[in-house]
């Protein structure tokens, strides 16, 4: 079956710790994104690429980083310089818009929480 | 600054009690307004697709409608498998970045 998968579902940072988030999607979508949920607030985009090997910013992308080196994979670093990192994490991929809107798809999300 | 505002946060319906969710937008150059359903712990699920005013998509019990300024989810006789959190987005004319609205919490008693 054809879909996004995040992994770990459960992770826990230390102070001063640098945790990356695994995305991978079987979908052949070009383009994917990471989006941050805290409750009450809907879905922030911290970053997103259309392309392998780059990447844009989001409206909230300090404190995390991410790579494309791979269609398939969008792994999202939140590093320490992210004072407040608690927060549900989604992953989410889509054709590249050619005229006709494709919605993106999402993955099951990473909950992160400091130790 | 694109905006999106959803209303009522949180709705508790009894079975069989209709009722309409709105999301209403400020976007300059609306290309789509996307309705995601969202199960506790789970990722969200995609629902419809509207393009422009007037346009109504169908799914069982949901509709989804759109105006110039916003957009409703109706639930016509909620069971409690639709007890969700809905979320509404927007897209504008370029890109594929989506912005969110805060989501309204559906609780569907039996």
């Amino acid at each position: 079956d054809g879909g996004i998968t995040q992994s770990p579902k459960y992770l826990f940072r230390k102070e001063g710790q640098n945790v990356t988030l695994s995305c991978e999607q079987n979908l052949n979508h070009d383009a994917m994104y990471w989006y941050r949920q805290d409750p009450g607030q809907g879905l922030r985009l911290i970053y997103y690429s259309q392309i392998v090997n780059d990447f844009q910013k989001g409206d909230i992308a300090e404190g995390y980083s991410v790579s494309r080196e791979k269609k398939e994979s969008f792994p999202l670093t939140v590093t320490s310089a992210q004072k407040n990192p608690t927060a549900f994490y989604l992953c989410a991929s889509s054709p590249l818009d050619r005229g006709s809107n494709q919605p993106q798809h999402f993955g099951d999300g990473t909950r992160l929480s400091i130790l | 600054e694109d905006q999106v505002t959803q209303s009522p946060e949180a709705l508790r319906l009894q079975e069989g009690e209709s009722s309409s969710l709105n999301c209403s937008y400020t976007v300059s150059g609306l290309r789509g307004l996307f309705w995601y359903r969202q199960d506790p712990g789970k990722g969200p699920e995609f629902l419809f697709t509207l393009y422009s005013a007037g346009e109504e998509k169908e799914k069982e019990r949901l509709k989804a409608t759109l105006t110039k300024k916003e957009s409703f989810l109706h639930i016509t006789a909620p069971k409690p498998e639709d007890s969700a959190t809905y979320l509404c987005a927007v897209q504008k004319a370029a890109g594929n970045k989506l912005t969110f609205g805060g989501g309204t919490r559906v609780l569907v008693k039996p």
